[in-house]
C-alpha cells in the first residue's frame, strides 16, 4: 500500500531550465508534506516543506505547490544547477502522527 | 541549525557481533528520534519511533528484541543489531525533530553503512 508516489523514477534538465518533480498521496489525513534531497551513501536534507492550509511555499530557488484536491504536490527548482543532480523524496505526515511516509523517490539529472 | 550527527558511518564486522550506532541532535532537543533502513534503490522504511525516556515504537515486521533501542536523552538515540546476519546489512538512517513544535521537519543524520561479512 504505497501511500506516497513519485511515479518518475528519473528525470533529466538541461541546466538554467525548470526542474518539476511530482507526488500523489492517497490518504486524505496527511496534512503536512515535505521534500528532500539525497546523495548516495548520506541520509536525505530537508529542502522545503508545506502544510495543508497553503497551496505554495517557496525558498530561494525552490517552490512547492500543494494540490490537495487532486492530492497532489510538485517541487519545481528554478534555474535548475548541477549541484541539484540527486534523488529527492517527498513524504508526508499526517496530524498528531510524526512519523513520514516516503515517497519511492525522483533520479533529477542536470545536464550541463 | 538543525544537525543530526549519527555515528559510525561504516561498520564491517562477523556474523554473529553486535553493533551500536548512534545518533545526537547537536543544536536541538528532540523528544522524538526515528530509525530507518533503506535497501539499494529503494525508499526509507521506517524501522521504529524513539521517544525519550520511554519505549521504542516499532513498526508491524520489526524484531524489537534484534533492533535495540534506547533514548536515554534529549540529544541521543541508540540502535544495537544483536547477532547481526548478513541480511541485516544495509543503510540505516536516523532522524530527529524539534520538540515539541508542530510542522516541523525530520533532520536526518548521514547514515551508517552495515556490512555483515
Amino acid at each position: 500500500d504505497q501511500q506516497v508516489k513519485q511515479n518518475s523514477p528519473s528525470l533529466s534538465v538541461q541546466e538554467g531550465r525548470i526542474s518539476i518533480l511530482n507526488c500523489d498521496y492517497t490518504n486524505s489525513m496527511f496534512d503536512y508534506f515535505l521534500w528532500y534531497k539525497k546523495y548516495p551513501a548520506e541520509g536525505p536534507t530537508f529542502l522545503i516543506s508545506i502544510s495543508s492550509i497553503k497551496d505554495k511555499n517557496e525558498d530561494g530557488r525552490f517552490t512547492v505547490f500543494l494540490n490537495k484536491s487532486a492530492k497532489h504536490l510538485s517541487l519545481h527548482i528554478v534555474p535548475s544547477q548541477p549541484g541539484d543532480s540527486a534523488v529527492y523524496f517527498c513524504a508526508a505526515s499526517a496530524l498528531g502522527n510524526e512519523k513520514l511516509t516516503f515517497g519511492t523517490g525522483t533520479r533529477l539529472t542536470i545536464i550541463p | 541549525g538543525a544537525v543530526v550527527s549519527q555515528h559510525p558511518s561504516w561498520v564491517i564486522c562477523k556474523s554473529g557481533t553486535s553493533v551500536k550506532i548512534e545518533c545526537r541532535s547537536l543544536d536541538f532537543q528532540a523528544t522524538t528520534m526515528f530509525w530507518y533502513r533503506q535497501f539499494p534503490k529503494q525508499s526509507l522504511m521506517l524501522m521504529a519511533t524513539s521517544n525519550e525516556g520511554s519505549k521504542a515504537t516499532y513498526e508491524q515486521g520489526v524484531e524489537k528484541d534484534k533492533f535495540l533501542i534506547n533514548h536515554a536523552s534529549l540529544t541521543l538515540s541508540t540502535l544495537t543489531v544483536t547477532s547481526a546476519h548478513p541480511e541485516d546489512s544495509s543503510f540505516y538512517i536516523c532522524s530527529a525533530r524539534t520538540a515539541g513544535r508542530l510542522y516541523q521537519p525530520q533532520h536526518f543524520g548521514d547514515g551508517t553503512r552495515l556490512s555483515i561479512l
